[in-house]
């Protein structure tokens, strides 16, 4: 079946535009998360979703990073006046149960 | 808070060599671990986890073991292809919203 997709996969953003990037999970998946992926890093969590309800948005860096998830099934993740150092992998995950995540493709920002 | 510490790279290998990549992790209660692997152009998928003290996670060839007395979880794998290049991260789940990661090794293997 089909696996968790992004969109755009490439996106390049002048600094102060705002970007918004979509996630669509595995049809059924009630849970879907969001990482941060720096260059040479490991993923970093950004916030978790339970069907719409935002259970967890302790990693979002600023009160810029805006998601949600308003029918319980594709996300969007929003970035207002975009800054150099949110230039990163955006990676989308669900799951079923929390302890099998599946990723998507990741979209790559690249802000200038 | 919760951390991984795995083995920097890059790690450069000859095919059919003994691989070892180390990750030693720090949790408040008894997390589950994980290695995902990301291949070249390609998204992470989950290669392997173990949930409990002394739980062995396999598959495709690589192992792992969680050491509850050493708070590791070494990656093993006992002679490596060049298809096994990638990068390599180990990661722990203590709750039910994240997974935190380590920050990658990059494993290159030579025909």
């Amino acid at each position: 079946g089909a696996g968790v997709s992004q969109s755009p996969r490439y996106k390049v953003a002048k600094r102060g535009q705002d970007v918004a990037l979509r996630c669509d999970p595995i049809s059924g998946h009630v849970s879907l998360f969001w990482y941060q992926q720096a260059l040479g890093q490991g993923p970093e969590f950004l916030t978790y979703f339970q069907n719409e309800a935002q259970l967890d948005k302790s990693g979002l860096p600023s009160d810029r990073f805006f998601a949600e998830r308003p029918e319980g099934s594709v996300s969007t993740l929003k970035i207002q006046r975009t800054q150099q150092e949110d230039s990163a992998v955006y990676l989308c995950a669900s799951s079923l149960e929390v302890y099998e995540q599946y990723f998507g493709p990741g979209t790559r920002l690249t802000v200038t | 808070g919760d951390s991984v510490t795995q083995m920097e790279g890059p790690v450069t290998l000859s095919e059919e060599a003994f691989l070892t990549i180390n990750c030693t992790y720090t949790a408040t209660g008894y997390p589950s671990l994980f290695w995902y692997v990301q291949y070249p152009g390609e998204g992470l998928q989950l290669l392997l986890k173990a949930t409990k003290a002394d739980d062995k996670g396999s598959n495709k060839g690589f192992e792992a073991t969680y050491r509850k007395e050493t708070t590791s979880f070494h990656l093993e794998k006992g002679s490596v292809q060049v298809s096994d290049s990638a990068v390599y991260f180990c990661a722990l789940n203590s709750s039910a919203s994240k997974i935190i990661f380590g920050s990658g090794t990059r494993l290159s293997i030579r025909p």
